[in-house]
């Protein structure tokens, strides 16, 4: 099975910071690779697809890069309203899934 | 949209069918995933329907635990136990890719609580 690890697993940054959470995989995953966020009492919302590909209606501060094992989801400009926890997603053997354990973000 | 059934809470050893109905999109065309949240803790996928021929795969740590199935007459997908534990305590989102290799759209929960 393949297994996602996220760092860090929680961090506080503030107001108009840049932070990146990185995302690693135990095994070649090329570029099946997502992001979501999740706030408290909701469903995750997807936010990047395939490593870099924004869903449509998501703000352009969140980008994504990578490939094969090692990616990294970036917020530019944190805001009050980006406070969350973050997972990675990966779906090398469609249609099975792995989350990452999540990334919590909270401001300073 | 996936809609899902309401909050349950029910005594341990209890059985119990959850449901996720979608609309909006061709559901029995499109694998319609399960995932578990336990309270404060992360994701967990649990396993996947094709709705158009009942086509079942489970995640490793799910399989023996639950039961997934879907009716493609009624778009709804179904999560289901036999005999419920504490351990089972969680929110079970049902999840679904229309247009991307991941989840654009998501039920929005079912909270499950299993106390004696």
């Amino acid at each position: 099975d393949i297994r996602l690890s996220q760092s860090p697993s929680s961090l506080s940054a503030s107001v108009g910071d840049r932070v990146t959470i990185t995302c690693q995989a135990s095994q070649d995953i090329s570029n099946y690779l997502n992001w979501y966020q999740q706030k408290p009492g909701k469903a995750p919302k997807l936010l990047i697809y395939d490593v870099s590909y924004l869903e449509t209606g998501v703000s352009s501060k969140f980008s994504g890069s990578g490939s094969g094992t090692d990616f990294s989801l970036t917020i530019s400009n944190l805001q009050p309203e980006d406070v969350a926890t973050y997972y990675c997603q990966q779906y090398d053997n469609v249609p099975t899934f792995t989350f990452g354990p999540g990334t919590k973000v909270d401001l300073k | 949209q996936l809609v899902q059934s309401g909050a349950e809470v029910k005594k341990p050893g209890e059985s119990l069918k959850i449901s996720c109905q979608g609309s909006g999109y061709i559901f029995r065309s499109y694998w319609l995933s399960w995932v578990r949240q336990k309270p404060g803790k992360g994701l967990e996928w649990v396993g996947v329907v094709y709705p158009d021929d009942s086509n079942i795969i489970y995640s490793p740590s799910f399989q023996g635990q639950v039961t997934i199935s879907a009716d493609k007459s009624f778009s709804t997908a179904y999560l289901q136990w036999t005999s419920l534990k504490t351990s089972d305590i969680a929110t079970y989102y049902c999840a679904t890719s229309v247009s991307r290799g991941a989840f654009d759209l998501w039920g929005q929960g079912t909270p499950l609580i299993v106390s004696s």
